[in-house]
């Protein structure tokens, strides 16, 4: 466990509005990821953040907005959700002490209807 | 394109059966070899990262090892609380991680 907190586990949201997902971190880790984890694909790189409002772009950002204001929070935004976004979304932190670990958070299931 | 392949995609196993699973990778400038374990409806749990061709690290019955092209997750006398999916991930340059679709393994009592 490395303090990692995701919230909220669960949505059920509309097509159309937007979501916030919200991931924060007790140990004050400069990297931070997002994940969404779907049958048949594995997880898949969203946006990742290597620093205070320093983002960049995974391999399915198209759709997704983050931000991070403080080293602690990573937000991911769905501008306007729609029914392929229903995914479990996992965010990471990734620690470079004396060897390289990355944890991941619980998860968010979320579902647009 | 960075590319992170796991096989078998399913493994059923009688307990004490040992096996491996097989990780096969095509990236470039690997920086990592990250190894999970994930529980239905849980993130997964790190396990290891290796380096560098020829390493190894252990750790309880699992068994990491490394070469230029692949990575094994030994599994010696499995337990059924073994029964898991078991993730795959290269770390290359910006810090990425690009994952396989990990190996679902099963071990009956």
């Amino acid at each position: 466990d490395a303090g990692i907190t995701q919230s909220p586990r669960h949505k059920v949201t509309e097509t159309g509005t937007p979501v916030t997902l919200r991931c924060h971190q007790t140990e004050n880790h400069r990297y931070m990821y997002w994940y969404r984890q779907d049958p048949g694909h594995g997880l898949r790189l969203i946006h990742y953040s290597y620093g205070v409002k320093d983002t960049d772009k995974g391999e399915v950002s198209d759709g997704y907005s983050v931000s991070r204001s403080k080293t602690e929070d990573f937000l991911l935004t769905l501008e306007s959700a729609t029914s392929s976004q229903t995914s479990v979304y996992f965010c990471a932190i990734r620690t470079f002490n004396l060897d390289t670990e990355a944890f991941f958070g619980q998860g968010t299931r979320l579902t647009v209807v | 394109e960075d590319q992170v392949t796991q096989s078998p995609e399913a493994l059923r196993l009688q307990e004490g059966e040992s096996s491996s699973l097989n990780c096969s990778y095509t990236v470039s400038g690997l920086r990592g070899l990250f190894w999970y374990r994930q529980d239905p409806g849980k993130g997964p749990e790190f396990l290891f990262t290796l380096y560098s061709a020829g390493e190894e690290k252990e750790k309880e019955r699992l068994k990491a090892t490394l070469t230029k092209k692949e990575s094994f997750l030994h599994i010696t006398a499995p337990k059924p609380e073994d029964s898991a999916t078991y993730l795959c991930a290269a770390s290359t340059s910006g810090s990425r991680l690009t994952f396989g679709e990990g190996t679902q393994l099963t071990v009956n009592p």
